[in-house]
């Protein structure tokens, strides 16, 4: 039973399209996470929910929308897609530690999407 | 701006002991030091965290300086399986203080 789920796992689209990914965490975590994993393989935090609260929103285009229906859902919502949204999208949970403090995260496995 | 910094890659041999140090020089108080193993295809793995000194599990040890300006995870004892990339991660999101900075990973290669 996946704890972190994703879909789709793969995505292909073409420049200019709207795509949503889905994620879905059945660990009862209060705290998601959207991440960006470029061909270098770097790991960027795009946001976080806590309990539906966005508590990290980086700097990144406003063409990206998470939404967060409720505590077990993390949704990302992307707009006019360009061919540098080409990445990998990793979903993650973790638990609210003690005093909010970071606690371990649990991802998903990642959705490529590809953009041409 | 907050930065970690660690190796970029790094070889060994099975049964050694590895050891990886990230630099984070600009660490707030209230940062935690996070590390994660990330297999290709699939997503990063929680090794182990800590705050300062010492912390040991049952895969790894992660030794912390008083200045916490660095961490450095020690993989006892490595095999095959353990070739992967590792991050560290310096952040929290705890109050006002809420940040996220991973390193570029340190890709290890473990050697028959």
């Amino acid at each position: 039973d996946t704890a972190v789920s994703q879909t789709p796992k793969y995505l292909v689209t073409q420049m200019g399209n709207d795509k949503s990914i889905k994620c879905e965490q059945n660990l009862g975590h209060d705290t998601m996470y959207w991440y960006k994993q470029d061909s270098k393989k770097f790991l960027k935090i795009m946001f976080s929910y806590n309990n539906k609260e966005l508590i990290i929103n980086e700097t990144v285009p406003n063409r990206f929308s998470p939404k967060s229906p409720d505590k077990a859902h993390l949704n990302l919502h992307i707009n006019s897609l360009e061919l540098g949204d080409s990445a990998v999208y990793f979903c993650a949970s973790s638990p609210l530690a003690r005093d909010r403090v970071l606690s371990e995260a649990f991802f998903g496995q990642g959705t490529r999407l590809t953009v041409v | 701006l907050a930065k970690t910094t660690q190796p970029i890659s790094m070889d060994s041999y099975e049964g050694q002991e590895v050891n990886i140090t990230c630099s984070h020089n600009n660490i707030a108080t209230n940062d935690y030091i996070t590390w994660y193993q990330q297999f290709p295809s699939q997503g990063p793995r929680f090794i182990i965290q800590g705050y300062k000194t010492k912390v040991t599990n049952e895969v790894a040890s992660l030794f912390i300086p008083a200045d916490r300006k660095s961490s450095t995870l020690s993989l006892p004892r490595v095999s095959l399986s353990d070739t992967a990339v590792y991050y560290c991660l310096v952040g929290d999101i705890g109050g006002n203080n809420r940040k996220l900075i991973w390193g570029l990973g340190t890709s290890l290669a473990v050697n028959p």
